[in-house]
């Protein structure tokens, strides 16, 4: 079955600290695998997207790295700000083949920073 | 900018009303999803359409159905609001053939039934 996991479930940390999120999937083959961000009540914006032959994307403060081979993403926060505050949302395209854009979802990680 | 626009950020509703939820797309894109979101299981697809009059089940279309009339425009029924539908529901659109890329929500609408 294709799935995304995504560790830890929560992380709290203070201002000015980085982090790391991670993001485990077992979808093969796939398209693209993209973060995204949740803040509380709306909905999910994209920070990065990357092919399967992509190994990093960057956006601002925001680094995702992507090893195809054991199936692993993850999402580093840098010098981290009240604003990051939100759930982080790891998603995987299959590539079925044809036009269809099913995606499949981790549960994501909720993030707290605090001053 | 592609905007996804969901005519509602907060709904309460009784059990077995008739609800509709709306969303509505700027950009010409063909895919349109509605998926709930809720705490623990992340977000689940309901119904998608890829045309106008176009649907598809998602993985759990019990107890919702889905209208597209205009290719811009793509609803949400809830035939009898239940309170196990009480949910944060997303609006999604996509380019045929994107893969994800271009993938856009909307701001979501904060259903309660009860």
């Amino acid at each position: 079955k294709n799935q995304v996991e995504q560790s830890p479930q929560s992380l709290i940390i203070l201002e000015g600290k980085n982090c790391t999120l991670q993001c485990n999937y077992t979808v093969s083959p796939f398209s693209n695998l993209r973060w995204y961000k949740q803040d509380t009540g709306r909905g999910p914006v994209s920070l990065t997207i990357m092919t399967f032959s992509e190994n990093t994307k960057s956006n601002g403060r925001y680094t995702a790295t992507l090893d195809a081979d054991t199936k692993q993403s993850s999402l580093h926060i840098t010098a981290s700000q009240l604003s990051d505050s939100a759930s982080y949302i790891c998603v995987v395209s299959p590539n079925y083949g044809g036009a269809t854009n099913k995606l499949i979802f981790g549960t994501g990680t909720l993030l707290a920073v605090q001053p | 900018d592609v905007k996804v626009t969901q005519s509602s950020r907060y709904l309460v509703k009784r059990t077995g009303e008739k609800v509709f939820l709306e969303c509505v797309q700027d950009m010409d894109h063909e895919n349109m999803f509605w998926y709930r979101q809720d705490p623990g299981l992340g977000l689940r697809l309901i119904y998608f359409s890829y045309d106008v009059k176009m649907k598809e089940k998602g993985d759990i279309p019990e107890g919702y159905s889905v209208s597209r009339e205009k290719k811009e425009r793509f609803s949400l029924i809830l035939e009898s609001a239940s309170t196990n539908q009480t949910s944060m529901y997303l609006c999604a659109t996509a380019k045929t053939g994107a893969r994800g890329h271009g993938y856009t929500f909307g701001s979501g609408t904060r259903l309660t039934v009860v």
